[in-house]
């Protein structure tokens, strides 16, 4: 079965730092490009950024409210993708999803880890 | 950036009648290169992570009724429910992958009247 599982979510201050995981299996990531996208409690989704596959670079590209702070890699070794993200702040609650991207658009994605920036 | 604009932010529908939710970008995301547009659709239901009905503007994932359909090219695009069920009750969003960064609509919310 293709999946993304997410885990690394939880409670941090502001000013504080997380690390997400996403952790594939049933396909290698080093065919795809690999995406997180964000969703704030009650609102619609954001798109956060993306790591390219092997073929492409590994290129990352990121969204301009969290360039500078987070920062997307990836092991294809581990069939995993991960997204560090610092200098937090509660605007950057929000439940964080990891989707597999394919050809036209992301057709697998995780159930998503809660991230909750508060003091 | 290409802002996506959905309309309208949300439907109630009938049983059995037809759902219609637009989609409007900034710029066009038509490819001179390939004529693809290169918009998606998909589905969100509480507590669910999203659900992509259709790609390319028009081309129905696998395993999706055929009652969903998209259509449209450069700046206005269209998901239609041909019959609504009840278990098409959800939030719809539209996203742009012409060009990062990727962007999605708003949103809209398709309930049962």
């Amino acid at each position: 079965e293709v999946q993304v599982v997410e885990s690394g979510g939880g409670l941090v201050q502001p000013g504080g730092s997380l690390r997400l995981s996403c952790a594939a299996s049933g396909f290698s990531i080093s065919d795809h490009y690999m995406d997180w996208v964000r969703q704030a409690p009650g609102k619609g989704l954001e798109w956060v950024g993306r790591t390219r596959n092997k073929a492409h670079n590994y290129i990352t590209e990121y969204a301009a409210s969290v360039r500078g702070k987070f920062t997307i890699s990836r092991d294809d070794s581990q069939n995993s993708v991960y997204l560090q993200m610092n200098s937090l702040k509660t605007e950057d609650t929000a439940v964080y999803y990891c989707a597999r991207w394919r050809s036209g658009a992301a057709d697998c994605w995780g159930q998503g880890t809660l991230v909750t920036v508060s003091s | 950036d290409i802002v996506m604009t959905q309309s309208p932010d949300s439907l109630a529908v009938s049983l059995g009648e037809r759902a219609t939710i637009n989609c409007k970008s900034s710029q066009s995301v038509l490819s001179s290169s390939n004529n693809q547009n290169y918009l998606a659709w998909y589905q969100q239901k509480p507590r669910q992570p999203p659900k992509l009905l259709v790609y390319w503007a028009s081309t129905r994932e696998s395993g999706v009724p055929d009652r969903f359909s998209g259509s449209g090219s450069g700046t206005d695009f269209t998901l239609t429910i041909s019959s609504l069920q009840a278990e098409d009750v959800a939030v719809y969003y539209c996203q742009q992958y012409y060009t990062a960064p990727l962007t999605f609509g708003g949103g809209t919310k398709v309930e049962i009247k």
